[in-house]
């Protein structure tokens, strides 16, 4: 199995907030990276937190860490039909230079 | 206008085929990535390469190979050796590979073999 781990999938209605999930196995990781992948094209870079902080905050998008439960959350207030997508996690590997390692992506579907 | 490219962006093989992606990148980034994602899964990576005339495997190496001649290019091939070839090619790069640098992706190849 994965060492990210996501759920598959959530559905919201247009203006609710979404709140999207992801547990980590890696305790030392350093930093932690929310990607988003619109329908067959590449991933996009939303925002990221460094392994030091609680809480990170950009515009729409809030992004919790709880380093103990090794748990790591991305919430986006007043969800619109534009957020439909694919959000990954994925984390610094420790002691591997830059690489990453994936979670399996939760599918985001907002409803009108 | 900075960025990564892949092409094509939807390429057909036949069986006992090789086939070479192209990923070219002009930020001036040293370290590339290949990855692979196969549907409802995360992204597997490939091969990685830290500064130009390097590359090492990544978690899914077998059946897959890489040259990196140039700093702006890193291109795949997909040998016959590969038993299941068939899926969404992403490649990205970052400024370093010891840095903390975000990598930033292409917009894919999607490969299928016929």
């Amino acid at each position: 199995g994965e060492d990210v781990e996501q759920s598959l999938f959530l559905s919201v209605r247009e203006g609710d907030s979404s709140v999207i999930n992801c547990t980590y196995t890696d305790s030392s990781s350093t930093y932690l990276y929310w990607y988003k992948q619109e329908p067959g094209a590449g991933l996009q870079l939303l925002t990221y937190i460094f392994s030091n902080m609680d809480m990170k905050q950009d515009q729409r998008l809030t992004v919790l860490l709880n380093k103990k439960d090794k748990h790591l959350s991305l919430r986006i207030a007043d969800t619109q039909t534009g957020d439909s997508a694919i959000y990954f996690c994925a984390e610094r590997r420790n002691n591997a230079g830059n690489m990453l390692t994936f979670g399996g992506g939760t599918r985001l579907m907002v409803k009108p | 206008d900075g960025g990564i490219t892949q092409s094509p962006k939807y390429l057909f093989r036949k069986e006992g085929q090789n086939v070479t992606l192209s990923c070219e990148q002009n930020l001036n980034h040293d370290a590339m990535y290949w990855y692979r994602q196969d549907p409802g899964q995360g992204l597997r990576l490939i091969y990685y390469s830290q500064i130009v005339n390097d590359f090492q495997k990544g978690d899914i190496a077998e059946g897959y190979s890489v040259s990196r001649e140039k700093k702006e290019s890193f291109p795949l091939t997909v040998t016959s050796a590969q038993k299941n070839p068939t899926a969404f090619y992403l490649c990205a790069s970052s400024a370093s590979f010891t840095g903390a640098d975000t990598q930033y992706f292409g917009p894919g190849t999607r490969l299928t073999v016929l």
